[in-house]
């Protein structure tokens, strides 16, 4: 079983459609981010949040919002989705022992018409 | 976080090393140097971090100057597989976000 799953994995919705993107992990990792990706560049940070009680804004938070259910869970939504958030989105985890890589989850894939 | 150059793309042919440059001159001193890649569009793979020396493992080395301002990453024998945007990136480790740029194209043919 993957580590770090996204549901779902593809979704289309139209505009004014309030959308939630789920993340679970089972790393046992306190830090979790999601970043978007547009086609051509390279990942940005939405939201980030290094426990349970700590959430953080990336650089481009503004039309998301997250929720950090517990460890192993952290939902990114968009409140009311518009056509320039269509991309694909991915989750992360981070541990705090050496490499301290980050481990990303397949990616969810939204398009918003 | 310091800025990181890298070329937008490269070629490779299959069984002969590639090497990705990258130029990080603003790096601070308690900035490590790490490398993931991106294949296709699936999530960011981890391939190999530095401080200060060389590193090496299983998937690829880490050549970084002595100044620090700039490392390559070597896939000794690259593959079909190898192909994928290849990330540089600093930070601290553990007191920051990741921040990606746009990456290399690495495209290894046949």
């Amino acid at each position: 079983d993957a580590d770090v799953t996204q549901t779902p994995r593809n979704r289309i919705t139209k505009t004014g459609k309030r959308i939630m993107l789920e993340c679970s992990q089972t790393k046992g990792h306190d830090r979790m981010y999601w970043y978007r990706q547009d086609p051509g560049l390279g990942l940005r940070l939405i939201y980030y949040s290094f426990d349970v009680k700590d959430i953080n804004k990336g650089e481009i938070s503004d039309g998301y919002s997250v929720s950090r259910q517990a460890q192993a869970k952290f939902s990114l939504s968009l409140e009311s989705a518009i056509p320039n958030q269509t991309a694909l989105y991915f989750c992360a985890t981070q541990g705090l022992e050496p490499p301290n890589e980050q481990f990303f989850g397949p990616g969810t894939r939204l398009t918003v018409l | 976080d310091a800025k990181t150059t890298q070329p937008p793309s490269m070629d490779c042919a299959e069984g002969r090393a590639a090497n990705l440059p990258c130029n990080h001159s603003t790096i601070s001193g308690n900035e490590y140097v790490y490398w993931y890649r991106q294949i296709h569009s699936q999530g960011p793979q981890y391939i190999i971090h530095g401080l200060k020396n060389n590193e090496t493992n299983e998937m690829a080395s880490l050549i970084i100057t002595e100044d620090r301002k700039s490392s390559t990453l070597i896939l000794p024998h690259a593959t079909l597989r190898d192909t994928a945007v290849y990330y540089c990136i600093v930070y601290t480790g553990t007191a920051s976000k990741l921040t990606f740029g746009t990456g290399t194209r690495l495209q290894v043919t046949l």
